[in-house]
């Protein structure tokens, strides 16, 4: 059975942290990782990934995928209470199939 | 404006009534899709549509239906079938299936 898991389910750190999101798939025919990030309640996309090795950046978010390992990470540097929010990770397949991880929480203290 | 509109924000049902979750979109995307979030749970797929006319099941499509008449709209009727229908509504839209979605803002239905 085809699967996205997230880890950790919630994370707490204070203002200016860095912090590292992971996601780990187990897909049939996989083509791409996306992240998202859901605050009041509808998720935004950040970052799709197709190709292994390849970092995709917007502003202090990093995100990476690493087909080998079957698994991606998303860095936020200096965090600010603004990035509190789930993040989400998705993968889809070649026959367009969509899977969500149940998201990381991340709170960011002042 | 530009954007994805879900109507009502809030809705509320007797069991046993089925109900129409509206979806309209103005961004020109052909890809439509519907997905439903419980607490604790991640984002599960339930229908999905790639073109006019035509749309897909996703994981959880027992208890609903949609239909794809016109580009814009990709409305989803919940159908006293679904046994657990209480649930956040989510429809997204993306240039094709192979592109980022875009998310609407949400219909929150109460089912008692």
């Amino acid at each position: 059975e085809d699967k996205v898991v997230q880890s950790p389910l919630s994370l707490v750190v204070h203002e200016g942290d860095t912090v590292t999101l992971n996601c780990s798939y187990e897909v049939t025919n996989f083509r791409s990782l996306l992240w998202y990030k859901q605050e009041k309640k509808a998720p935004t996309f950040l970052f799709m990934l197709t190709s292994s090795g390849i970092e995709k950046k917007s502003g202090r978010l990093s995100s990476i995928l690493d087909k080998k390992e079957l698994s991606s990470i998303l860095n936020i540097t200096a965090t600010q209470t603004g990035d509190s929010a789930i993040y989400l990770c998705a993968s889809m397949n070649r026959d367009d199939k969509i899977i969500f991880g149940k998201g990381t929480r991340l709170h960011i203290l002042p | 404006d530009g954007g994805i509109t879900q109507s009502p924000k809030y809705l509320f049902r007797k069991e046993g009534q089925n109900v129409t979750l509206s979806c309209e979109q103005n961004l020109n995307h052909d890809a439509m899709y519907w997905y439903r979030q419980d607490p604790g749970q991640g984002l599960r797929l339930i229908y999905y549509s790639q073109i006019v006319n035509d749309f897909q099941k996703g994981d959880i499509a027992e208890g609903y239906s949609v239909s794809r008449e016109k580009k814009e709209s990709f409305p989803l009727t919940v159908t006293s079938a679904q046994k657990n229908p209480t649930a956040f509504y989510l429809c997204a839209t993306g240039w094709s299936l192979f592109h980022e979605q875009y998310f609407g803002p949400g219909t929150r239905l109460t089912v008692t």
